[in-house]
């Protein structure tokens, strides 16, 4: 079974600083991970992915995750925080072959602070 | 940008009533999800479809759910008679291969059950 764990339900930073959110997974085959931010009252949006190949992947909004297996983890972050960051961010694990249901964690709520 | 559609955005219903939870999906895409988030907790699968079946289902898709695609563009969620613990956002979702590609999710509907 797959499963995700988002540390941190609330995360506040500060406009211009780093945006660091956190997600381990645990997961019994090689997994694919995501990041979805999910603005107030709009659908779940892609922000990232990482399938194969470079463990460092780049999205959308100036947002880059890196994929540790050794540590089985799948941090979010963003150098530089903005105003139109605050959203909820959910990160999810799918198998690569087989059932490709995605897997949710429970979410970050990220607050940017003038 | 195509994007995945969800009607109605908002539904009210009384327990033991049927609803029916319309999607449209991308229009190249193959793979069609539905998902729920009850309110405060985890976004979670329901159910994938793909080649006019279900390809996998969670156990909360019981007998109660069902799924179809009328037409070449509609997905729809049926609940046959809803309960109070079936309030919750129900999202809509795409793929054009695989899961591992990403999913793309609608809007949402809010389902309210009194």
């Amino acid at each position: 079974a797959q499963s995700v764990t988002q540390l941190g339900s609330h995360v506040s930073v500060s406009e211009g600083a780093l945006v660091l959110l956190r997600c381990n997974y645990s997961s019994s085959v090689p997994p694919y991970l995501f990041w979805y931010v999910q603005y107030p009252n709009q659908g779940l949006q892609l922000l990232l992915k990482y399938t194969t190949g470079a463990t460092l992947v780049k999205g959308i909004n100036g947002f880059e995750a890196e994929f540790k297996k050794s540590e089985t983890s799948f941090h979010l972050t963003k150098p530089s925080a903005h105003m139109s960051d605050a959203a909820e961010y959910f990160c999810a694990v799918s198998r690569i072959q087989g059932a490709q249901k995605l897997v949710f964690g429970q979410g970050t709520r990220l607050t940017i602070n003038p | 940008e195509p994007e995945v559609t969800q009607t109605p955005s908002h539904q009210v219903t009384q327990m033991g009533q049927e609803v029916i939870l319309r999607c449209v999906p991308i229009s190249n895409h193959l793979y069609f999800y539905w998902y729920r988030q009850i309110l405060g907790q985890k976004v979670e699968f329901l159910v994938s479809f793909y080649n006019n079946e279900i390809s996998e289902k969670s156990e909360i898709f019981d007998d109660q759910f069902s799924v179809e695609r009328p037409d070449g563009s509609n997905f729809t969620l049926k609940i046959r008679s809803t309960k109070l613990e079936d309030s919750a956002m129900y999202f809509c979702a795409s793929s054009e291969r695989a899961a591992n590609l990403g999913q793309y999710f609608g809007p949402g509907t809010r389902l309210t059950v009194t």
